[in-house]
């Protein structure tokens, strides 16, 4: 069973530059979040994907954008990335009809973006 | 005030001693709730769902109380494979899950 993958693992770009990272959900999972994690700190939820249409955006500017496509992967486009950009990219899938308390996500290994 | 506030780390404790995490959250509405476990430079993974009634998973029992908005991990028998960043999840009404900062911890021989 294919968890979920991310790619690439490490990027590094320079501040104005853009990029996109890319997600493929847990076999069977339709859902995809995207967080950023920052050293030290928790991951922060930028936003999640269903149907191809973004479900709820956590705090972050219009600079992140994403993108669902029907076979369930993701895509997260940063714009004008800024030094503060530099961090952990996680994807997370989960089933739409899991209600809670059983809606637990499941996290991809990441992407590293260093922006110097 | 943080939406979710864990004990603050590091927790260092020698094999086999028994550790106990905190976590509190914000939100009174919050659905469901869980312990992830984030080893370093990797992505969290799913250590347990954390139900009202309390539950237990071999050595770790996670403990609800939504009254007072907490919510535990209790590690028993630490093992060396035990260290790794323990996180306390949240999800309030909606789809994102909130995480605490972590904490850390290390089991030393």
């Amino acid at each position: 069973d294919a968890g979920v993958t991310q790619s690439p693992t490490h990027l590094i770009k320079t501040r104005g530059q853009q990029v996109t990272l890319r997600c493929s959900p847990k076999s069977g999972h339709d859902t995809v979040s995207w967080y950023q994690q920052a050293l030290g700190q928790g991951p922060q939820f930028i936003f999640q994907y269903y149907e191809e249409e973004e479900r709820q955006r956590g705090n972050f500017p219009d600079r992140f954008s994403g993108h669902q496509f029907p076979n369930y992967s993701s895509e997260l486009n940063v714009n004008a990335l800024l030094l503060g950009d530099s961090a952990l990219y996680l994807c997370a899938s989960s089933l739409v009809w899991r209600e809670a308390p059983y809606n637990e996500q499941f996290f991809g290994p990441g992407t590293r973006l260093t922006v110097l | 005030r943080k939406e979710v506030e864990q004990d603050p780390g590091p927790f260092n404790v020698p094999e086999g001693a028994t550790v106990a995490f905190n976590c509190t959250y914000s939100n009174s509405a919050s659905q469901s709730f869980f312990w992830y476990r984030q080893d370093c430079r990797k992505e969290p993974k799913l250590l347990m769902s954390v139900y009202s009634s309390g539950n237990e998973d071999g050595r770790f029992t996670a403990q609800l109380n939504r009254a007072s908005q907490y919510i535990s991990l209790l590690i028993r028998d630490s093992k060396l494979s035990d260290s790794a960043t323990y996180l306390c999840v949240v999800n309030p009404p909606g789809y994102a899950l909130n995480f605490g900062k972590g904490t850390s911890l290390l089991v030393t021989p």
